[in-house]
């Protein structure tokens, strides 16, 4: 079955605690991106990848890290937290196709990360 | 660079009766557009895509949506909805030369539907 697979799901942590939130899909996508979705703002990209060892920066990426060493993997590091970082967070994923073809973006099911 | 601005941010409606969320876009450049479905407490899930051809575009659980390049929307519609339609609605496009695969999405409209 097609998937992306984030962790934790739900995490409460401190204000400066470095923390990880993994990523894998097993779809071989080259697309990887994560977004934060919180109210009245829908989503935001943070960063994403088109390939291995290829990242940018999207529309919000302050205080945010990514690494994409393998192609089914992009983990969202957090170096230290703060409260604004409160939010919704969601890992896509998506096939790269050349011409008029569009592309169907998967997302994992959420991680919603709470810094006190 | 491409924007996508959704209408209402709320729309409350009965069940069985028809509903419409609207969605504008500018964008320089020819565009796919999108809309996604989610659910409380899940991801996002593709509801339906226009790429090329008929501008009327039929998704899953009876919704459909029409481009109108004229004025740049891509408003979704469903005759009938039911409880369980009850979500948040984001629209989203891309721009085609990009290749499609970075999309803007808006802000999303919560579809609350009522018995």
């Amino acid at each position: 079955e097609a998937q992306v697979t984030q962790n934790p799901r739900y995490l409460i942590t401190v204000t400066g605690k470095k923390l990880t939130v993994t990523c894998s899909q097993n779809m071989n996508h080259e697309y990887m991106s994560w977004y934060r979705q919180d109210p009245g703002l829908g989503l935001r990209q943070i960063y994403y990848s088109m390939n291995v060892e290829v990242t940018d920066k999207g529309d919000v990426p302050e205080g945010y890290k990514v690494s994409r060493k393998e192609k089914r993997n992009f983990p969202l590091i957090l170096e230290s937290p703060s409260p604004n970082q409160t939010s919704l967070y969601f890992c896509a994923s998506s096939q790269k196709q050349a011409g008029n073809s569009g592309n169907t973006i998967y997302f994992g099911e959420g991680s919603w990360l709470t810094v006190v | 660079a491409q924007s996508v601005t959704q209408l209402d941010s709320q729309v409350p409606v009965f069940e069985e009766a028809p509903v419409e969320l609207r969605c504008n876009y500018s964008s320089s450049v020819s565009v796919y557009l999108f809309w996604y479905v989610q659910y409380p407490n899940q991801g996002l899930q593709l509801l339906l895509k226009y790429l090329s051809g008929s501008t009327l575009v039929k998704g899953i659980n009876g919704f459909e949506a029409e481009f109108n390049k004229s004025q740049t929307s891509f408003h979704l519609r469903k005759p009938s909805v039911h409880i369980s339609d009850t979500a948040e609605y984001f629209c989203a496009v891309s721009d085609q030369a990009g290749g499609s695969y970075i999309p803007t999405f808006g802000r999303g409209t919560s579809l609350i539907v009522h018995p």
